[in-house]
């Protein structure tokens, strides 16, 4: 099945500083999701990028499907950035997310 | 409000006793999703239905059981025979499967 492998695995910021995440998978995707999860364990959506580019405030991500990959931005990161980040794909006609391990961002004030 | 709760937020049970976990969506969203997530882990599919009254195992199934009698709810049942329970189970729902999915606060349990 899509292996999807996510780097670094873990990333230490001061705030304010900019952070590139990365997410690759093995095959051709119809979805690519990605989350943040908060220190209290909520998942959050932050996009829905199965190609192209889109923004949101101080993140923004772009996907290159016929590279498999996908980059997570954050600009100016603050201390509530904190926490892991997730990408999730789907393909074919599999219904089902398959997850990343996530990279696990502390941002320090 | 729109969205999906859990409940309840923390759970203790004794080994032996089964548990049921209470997921709810008002999206009017047709599929749902049990995922358990282990410390330091991604997360793993339980059990996902795509419409009412039909559901599907998903890759660690065993020791669990579901039911989707109406659109808006999808319990999660730990049985005694899931051999290691402790873990933060979440539910998620989206308009159909296959796209975006939105979750829950999740439940955390924990049995001893």
């Amino acid at each position: 099945g899509i292996q999807v492998e996510q780097s670094p695995p873990d990333l230490i910021l001061q705030e304010g500083a900019n952070s590139t995440l990365r997410c690759n998978f093995s095959d051709s995707v119809n979805n690519l999701q990605w989350f943040h999860q908060n220190p209290w364990g909520q998942l959050i959506n932050l996009f829905y990028i199965p190609s192209g580019t889109k923004q949101n405030g101080r993140l923004s991500a772009t996907t290159v499907a016929t590279e498999r990959y996908s980059l997570l931005y954050i600009s100016s990161s603050q201390t509530t950035d904190s926490g892991v980040y997730f990408c999730a794909v789907n393909a074919g006609n599999n219904r089902k997310l398959i997850w990343g391990l996530g990279t696990s961002l502390a941002v320090n004030p | 409000d729109g969205g999906i709760t859990q409940s309840p937020k923390y759970l203790f049970r004794k080994e032996g006793q089964n548990v049921t976990l209470s997921c709810e969506q008002n999206l009017n969203h047709d599929a749902m999703y049990w995922y358990r997530q282990d410390p330091g882990q991604g997360l793993r599919l339980i059990y996902y239905s795509q419409i009412v009254n039909d559901f599907q195992k998903g890759d660690i199934a065993e020791g669990y059981s579901v039911s989707r009698e109406k659109k808006e709810s999808f319990p999660l049942t730990v049985t005694s025979a899931q051999k290691n329970p402790t873990a933060f189970y979440l539910c998620a729902s989206s308009i159909t499967s296959g796209v975006e999915q939105y979750f829950g606060p999740g439940t955390r349990l924990t049995v001893t």
